[in-house]
């Protein structure tokens, strides 16, 4: 069936780059998607790609697809303490982008 | 405001006894959807539904029931809890045009946890 793996940890330092990977299994996907979800919050859209695109870029953040390889990667600019949360990477099945499969969750530790 | 709320925030039972977990959005959204977060897994969708009436499964339904009887809500019936139903549930709505989810508007609702002993 469809999986969408990504790593559980990742350490920067504050004003460094932070990137996060992802790879996915169903290569029908209609969207990939970025979340963050803050402790004790629920998740919040923070960007999402169409399949047919390599690139996003929505101000500190760069989304970048490899379909060949099926990887998403996020890439935070200027890391701040804000940025700390867990990222989740997802993607989009079936007609109409309704069926969603989540990865486990990236945790952003941002050191000061 | 723009939200989605979920009623109980938290709640603790008993096995078999029956459960409803409310979810309403003030947005008019078509699409409403419910997860369930767990350590190690991140979200798992449980049910969906594009619009009234139409409802559909998603990876994990077994255990679960829903009903969209009006376009602002979306309630989770849990028949017969079991502790292995013990988690973090979400709610999400966003607009749908046709049979298409408009990303950029989705939100989730807080989250309620659930504790089934």
């Amino acid at each position: 069936g469809e999986d969408v793996e990504q790593s559980l940890f990742l350490s920067v330092r504050e004003g460094d780059s932070s990137v996060i990977n992802c790879t996915y299994t169903d290569s029908s996907s209609t969207y990939l998607y970025w979340y963050k979800q803050e402790p004790g919050a629920g998740l919040q859209l923070l960007t999402y790609i169409f399949s047919n695109m390599d690139m996003k870029q929505d101000q500190r953040l760069t989304v970048l697809l490899n379909k060949k390889d099926k990887h998403l990667s996020l890439r935070i600019a200027d890391t701040q303490t804000g940025d700390s949360a867990i990222y989740f990477c997802a993607e989009s099945t079936g007609t109409g982008g309704f069926k969603t499969i989540f990865g486990a969750g990236t945790r952003l530790f941002v050191k000061a | 405001e723009a939200q989605v709320t979920q009623n109980p925030r938290y709640l603790i039972t008993v096995t078999g006894k029956k459960l409803t977990v409310t979810c309403s959005q003030n947005m008019n959204h078509e699409y409403m959807s419910w997860y369930r977060q767990d350590p190690g897994l991140g979200l798992r969708q449980i049910y969906y539904s594009m619009n009234v009436e139409v409802t559909d499964k998603g990876d994990v339904p077994e255990g679960y029931k829903v009903s969209r009887k009006e376009k602002r809500n979306f309630p989770l019936i849990l028949e017969s809890p079991s502790p292995n139903q013990t988690s973090l549930y979400f709610c999400a709505s966003s607009f749908a045009s046709g049979r298409v989810m408009i990303q950029e508007t989705q939100y989730f609702g807080p989250g309620t946890r659930l504790l089934v002993l």
